[in-house]
C-alpha cells in the first residue's frame, strides 16, 4: 500500500511533555502538508514543506510547534510542552505537484490527547 | 484568502434517496479548485470529487456529482442513491491558484436511515 502513512495513530501525552508525529508521504510525492482538526471543526492548515524546506508555515502557532521534512525519512511535526488545547487530530497530506488542481492525499491522522 | 461556508451542520436522508450538501465559497484568486472529502466515524479523510474553476462541465464520480455554479460561488455535492455507508461528515474545501493550502468548511454530518 503506497498511501500516506502516519504514526502513531493515537498518542497520549501529559501536559508539559513533547509530542512527535510522523508522516511518510505517498511514493513519488515530495510535497507535504500538515493540518489540525479540533473537535467538531474542519481541518486547519498548519504548514507546507518540501524536502529540507519549509515553504509556508503561516498556520503554525508561533511557539512550541515545529516541523521538518528531512532529505531522508518522514516528515515530523513536533509539539513541545504540550497543553490540553493541543488535543486534536493531526493530519498529514501529500501531493505529487504543488499546483492547485492536484489532489492532496491524506493520511489516517494522529489523535493526540493531552491529559 | 479563501473562505468556505457549509451552512448545514447535520442532515438525515432515507436510504436510496438523493441528498444535496451545500457549499459556498469566496476567493479573489482567478483560478481555483474545489474539493469534497468524506470523513467517516473512523476518522480518515477520503477524497470524493474535484471541480476546477475553469471546467466547463460539472464533475461526476460514480454516485457523487458536483453542482458548480460559478456566478453564485457555490459547489454543492449531490449524493445519489444514498447507502448506509454514506453516513459520515462531509467537508467542502478549496485551494486558490496562489495558495498552497486547502481551506475547509465546518462540515456537514449526513446520517442515512434504513
Amino acid at each position: 500500500n503506497a498511501g500516506v502513512m502516519q504514526n502513531p495513530r493515537h498518542l497520549v501525552r501529559r501536559r508539559g511533555q513533547e509530542a512527535r508525529l510522523r508522516c511518510s508521504p505517498m511514493k513519488g510525492h515530495s510535497h507535504v502538508y500538515w493540518y489540525r482538526q479540533l473537535p467538531e471543526e474542519g481541518l486547519k492548515f498548519m504548514v507546507y514543506l518540501q524536502k529540507e524546506n519549509i515553504i509556508d508555515e503561516s498556520g503554525m502557532p508561533k511557539e512550541r510547534f515545529s516541523a521538518e521534512f528531512p532529505k531522508e525519512g518522514p516528515s515530523i511535526l513536533r509539539i513541545q510542552q504540550v497543553v490540553r488545547g493541543d488535543s486534536a487530530a493531526y493530519f498529514c497530506a501529500s501531493s505529487q505537484f504543488r499546483d492547485f488542481n492536484y489532489e492532496q492525499y491524506f493520511g489516517p491522522g494522529t489523535r493526540l490527547t493531552v491529559t | 484568502a479563501q473562505k468556505i461556508t457549509q451552512t448545514q451542520p447535520g442532515m438525515f436522508v432515507q436510504e436510496k434517496e438523493a441528498v444535496t450538501l451545500d457549499c459556498t465559497y469566496d476567493t479573489s484568486d482567478p483560478s481555483y479548485g474545489l474539493f469534497w472529502y468524506k470523513q467517516p466515524s473512523s476518522g480518515e479523510m477520503i477524497f470524493l470529487i474535484y471541480q476546477g474553476s475553469y471546467d466547463q462541465q460539472n464533475a461526476t464520480e460514480g454516485r457523487y456529482s458536483l453542482n458548480f455554479q460559478k456566478a453564485r460561488k457555490s459547489a454543492n455535492l449531490v449524493i445519489s442513491a444514498s447507502q448506509l455507508g454514506d453516513s459520515a461528515m462531509y467537508f467542502c474545501a478549496m485551494r486558490g491558484s496562489n495558495d498552497y493550502k486547502l481551506s475547509f468548511g465546518a462540515g456537514t454530518t449526513v446520517t442515512v436511515r434504513a
